[in-house]
């Protein structure tokens, strides 16, 4: 069983429609990441959370847009998307973000979503 | 350039057979490195750290060249259970942010 929760994990949605993905974490890290997996491409970082704080944003554009509330949950919100936009997002987590961290990743099982 | 480059492959080999992936990376002043494992429709997860002395985990070795700025990963005695996307990861120079590569698809037949 994964440490880090999504729902939901699978989303089919219009370009009209808004939507959020939800991420929650139980192992008691500081930071929260959301990734984007297209095929054949590699793992894009779209965001960073680092003690609830948005550290990194990779110029995703404005139709996500992320939230973090506290340090065990996190959101993307989802709106007039465009078809390129389908994908498997994942969320992640580690203990800490930056310089000194292990450079491990606990990943969820990822939300699969297709924009029609 | 990308920042980390990998022959996405497939790989295909037989049990029992060893291989070998490589790596390379543009930023010179990354820090750290690493090989994930994504199987078919999950989540990526840690395989093995990849430290400037080379490391062995069973039947895996990671080496590190930063000379030539090159990461490989040698799997031995293969079996099915190795059927695996592998995932080329490094910092972002000395931010600690982590960059994936493509990856590489690794099958191995009975």
């Amino acid at each position: 069983e994964t440490g880090v929760t999504q729902t939901p994990r699978h989303l089919v949605m219009g370009m009209t429609n808004k939507k959020s993905l939800k991420c929650e974490q139980h192992l008691g890290h500081n930071a929260m990441y959301w990734y984007k997996q297209s095929a054949k491409k590699p793992l894009e970082l779209m965001f960073v959370y680092s003690l609830e704080e948005r550290v990194e944003n990779n110029s995703v554009p404005s139709r996500f847009s992320p939230e973090c509330p506290n340090s065990s949950h996190l959101f993307l919100h989802l709106h007039t998307l465009q078809p390129e936009d389908s994908a498997l997002y994942l969320c992640a987590s580690s203990r800490r973000f930056g310089t000194g961290g292990t450079g491990e990743l606990f990943f969820g099982e990822g939300s699969r979503l297709t924009v029609l | 350039r990308k920042e980390v480059e990998q022959d996405p492959g497939p790989f295909n080999v037989p049990e029992g057979a060893t291989v070998a992936f490589n790596c390379t990376y543009s930023n010179s002043a990354s820090q750290s490195f690493f090989w994930y494992r994504q199987d078919c429709r999950k989540e990526p997860k840690l395989l093995m750290s990849v430290y400037s002395s080379g490391n062995e985990d069973g039947r895996f070795t990671a080496q590190l060249n930063r000379a030539s700025q090159y990461i490989s990963l040698l799997i031995r005695d293969s079996k099915l259970s190795d059927s695996a996307t592998y995932l080329c990861v490094v910092t972002s120079g000395n931010t600690g942010k982590l960059i994936f590569g493509q990856g590489t698809t690794l099958q191995v037949k009975p």
